[in-house]
């Protein structure tokens, strides 16, 4: 299982773009990026996926680049809700053996203001 | 679709107590996970179940602790004779084909 960096935390303003950078060097051809956000006292919320190129959904955009070492979390215009931890996980999809177990770094704590 | 449901929220216990954890997965799901979060920290993978068998329990104490996931009914995560240590978040999640996994609310134990 590749290990992802990221921010430890990260500041901004409500109506702004927030974009939060995970890198994982170690990431292997069959691994996919998911990130998700948790509040306090509130189990993480899955938020998107992706394996390369880009994806986006109603919440957010998921940025990678050709070589994969690296993803970026868009949020667009965020607002003070969108205050929370935010985690990048890298991991196997596809390998029958895998469990799957998500392994889950410190995150990056976002922390919107108004 | 009701989400992962887990039960009780809250759970305070005296050291040397049993702590039974309950959590319901999504309607369809027959992939289940425990984590378990210290203050300040990440979640840490424990176990993996699927219906009625023990995928992977490489995150477990082989100690006090075990989890189940029978035919019918909830999957139940047990630790016994608590002790502080044990103080923690503990989270579950399920996942219909052992892909994207969807969290509980997570139950909150204190160990007095």
């Amino acid at each position: 299982l590749a290990k992802t960096t990221q921010p430890i935390s990260m500041d901004s303003y409500e109506g702004q773009e927030v974009n939060i950078t995970c890198s994982h060097n170690n990431i292997a051809t069959n691994d996919y990026i998911t990130w998700y956000q948790q509040f306090p006292s509130q189990g993480p919320r899955f938020i998107i996926q992706g394996y390369k190129t880009k994806v986006t959904n109603e919440v957010a955009s998921l940025f990678i680049p050709a070589d994969r070492k690296s993803s970026t979390l868009s949020l667009p215009r965020v607002s003070l809700s969108d205050t929370a931890v935010y985690y990048c996980l890298v991991g196997d999809r596809w390998d029958e053996g895998a469990t799957n177990k998500l392994i889950f770094g410190t995150g990056t704590l976002l922390a919107v203001q108004p | 679709n009701a989400g992962v449901m887990q039960n009780p929220r809250h759970l305070v216990r005296r050291r040397g107590q049993e702590a039974r954890l309950r959590c319901s997965p999504m309607k369809g799901h027959s992939h289940v996970y425990w984590y378990r979060q210290l203050p300040e920290e990440g979640l840490k993978f424990m176990v993996y179940l699927q219906k009625e068998n023990i995928i992977d329990e490489s995150g477990m104490p082989k100690e006090r602790f075990s989890a189940e996931f029978p035919k019918e009914g909830p999957s139940i995560l047990r630790i016994q004779q608590v002790v502080r240590g044990d103080s923690a978040a503990y989270f579950c999640a399920s996942s219909e084909d052992g892909e994207t996994q969807y969290f509980g609310p997570g139950t909150r134990l204190l160990v007095l």
